[in-house]
């Protein structure tokens, strides 16, 4: 499965636009791109995933660029409860192999 | 409602003995995680299984065990051959075959502290 390179931290005000960068500069054509979000000391939670057109869901967008080596989670109107590590995995739906490698993502504070 | 249910939310162990944590999902779904996570750091798996009576080790497998008896339970045994084991614990479920993976549904998690 492709790496993925998340920036460590990132601070929104309430309200607002969050908008969460994902290289993924390896990624293989078969490869869809997967968010979820960890709230501290709770199970991750899926957010949206995609292969290569946007994607929107009541949660939240995903925006995928032409080339496919980087995507943008957005969230419209971040609230205080939308503070999380939000994690970026690439990889291939193959039969036998649903394994889902998480990094460290990306720690998302929403500042009052 | 479906869901995953891992009991207990805390656990707690003295060095030297095994303690199993439970994990029940009634989704449905084929094929099961376990992870562990270390503070600051991000999941790391340990076991999973695509279907009853089967299952294969993860990356950090080296004492644990697990088993698949049925399909809505998989537990997780922390031997005392894990020399490390405090820390977070979370296990997953995931529909296993389709072409278009939906993603994995969470359990809450379970703590467990060695004292």
């Amino acid at each position: 499965d492709a790496k993925t390179t998340q920036p460590p931290s990132m601070d929104c005000a309430e309200g607002r636009a969050a908008n969460l960068p994902c290289n993924h500069s390896t990624i293989s054509g078969n490869e869809y791109v997967y968010w979820y979000r960890q709230i501290h000391s709770q199970g991750p939670q899926y957010i949206i995933h995609g292969l290569k057109n946007n994607e929107t869901n009541e949660m939240a967008s995903l925006i995928i660029t032409e080339d496919r080596k980087s995507s943008t989670l957005i969230l419209p109107h971040a609230t205080l409860r939308d503070t999380a590590v939000y994690y970026c995995i690439v990889r291939a739906p193959n039969f036998g192999n649903e394994k889902l490698t998480f990094g460290t993502g990306t720690r998302l504070t929403i500042i009052p | 409602d479906g869901g995953i249910t891992q009991s207990p939310k805390y656990l707690f162990r003295k060095e030297g003995q095994n303690v199993t944590l439970s994990c029940e999902q009634n989704l449905n779904h084929d094929a099961m995680y376990w992870y562990r996570q270390d503070p600051g750091q991000g999941l790391r798996l340990i076991y999973y299984s695509q279907i009853v009576n089967d299952f294969q080790k993860g990356d950090i497998a080296e004492g644990y065990s697990v088993s698949r008896e049925k399909k809505e339970s998989f537990p997780l045994t922390v031997t005392s051959a894990q020399k490390n084991p405090t820390a977070f614990y979370l296990c997953a479920s995931s529909i296993w075959g389709q072409k278009l993976n939906y993603g994995y549904t969470f359990g809450s998690g379970t703590r467990l502290t060695v004292v």
